[in-house]
């Protein structure tokens, strides 16, 4: 799987929409970008994925450029409880089967 | 939907003795299970993947023999920490998926195990 560098950390205030970049520039065409994050002292928590298309779910929007080398992950209106540390992973096309090879992340904080 | 359930969330053990960790899936198959471990401050590593009714696969370092792995059920995998010693004390977390099919892991809520 092709790796991934994110900042280690990130401030933003709470209300405001937060913008989480992760470079892969090593992606090959059948590797999907999944976003998971961490709570402190939880188990890891999905928010989404995408393979070149943008997408959007109830939690947050994924930006992936069109040379697939980066993306951005976007929670539109940052809450205190979405302090947290974000996963950009690069996942193959076997899906399920594999499981996931996590960096350091980003810490995400969310200032009042 | 996904729900992944980890018991117990934290232990703590005496040096010498074993842990069990259970995980399972509540609301679907789990035909293949994850174990990882967290130390503090660090991020998550792949200790070893599970298939339900083979033997586990363990990441290299990860010594079979010390952290014993059974998915007997499509539902239920445990995770035996054997003769455990205070360098064991770590945060360990289950993942399970419904295979190929599936989409994304989803995770357990941990146990945050202490070897005195």
């Amino acid at each position: 799987d092709a790796k991934t560098t994110q900042p280690p950390s990130m401030d933003c205030a709470e209300g405001r929409a937060a913008n989480l970049p992760c470079n892969h520039s090593t992606i090959s065409g059948n590797e999907y970008v999944y976003w998971y994050r961490q709570i402190h002292s939880q188990g890891p928590q999905y928010i989404i994925h995408g393979l070149k298309n943008n997408e959007t779910n109830e939690m947050a929007s994924l930006i992936i450029t069109e040379d697939r080398k980066s993306s951005t992950l976007i929670l539109p209106h940052a809450t205190l409880r979405d302090t947290a540390v974000y996963y950009c992973i690069v996942r193959g096309s076997g899906g399920g089967a594999d499981g996931l090879t996590f960096g350091k992340g980003t810490h995400l904080i969310i200032q009042p | 939907g996904a729900v992944v359930s980890q018991h117990p969330s934290w232990v703590i053990c005496k040096s010498g003795t074993s842990v069990k960790i259970e995980c399972r899936s509540l609301d679907f198959q789990a035909t293949t299970m994850f174990w990882y471990r967290q130390f503090p401050k660090q991020s998550l590593m792949l200790m070893a993947t599970s298939n339900e009714g083979s033997k586990a696969t363990y990441e290299q370092g990860v010594e079979k023999d010390k952290f014993l792995i059974n998915h007997a059920s499509l539902t239920l995998s445990t995770l035996t920490v054997t003769s455990a010693h205070p360098e064991d004390s770590s945060f360990y977390i289950c993942s399970a998926t419904g295979g190929i099919a599936s989409v994304a892991l989803h995770f357990g809520n941990g146990t945050r195990l202490t070897v005195t």
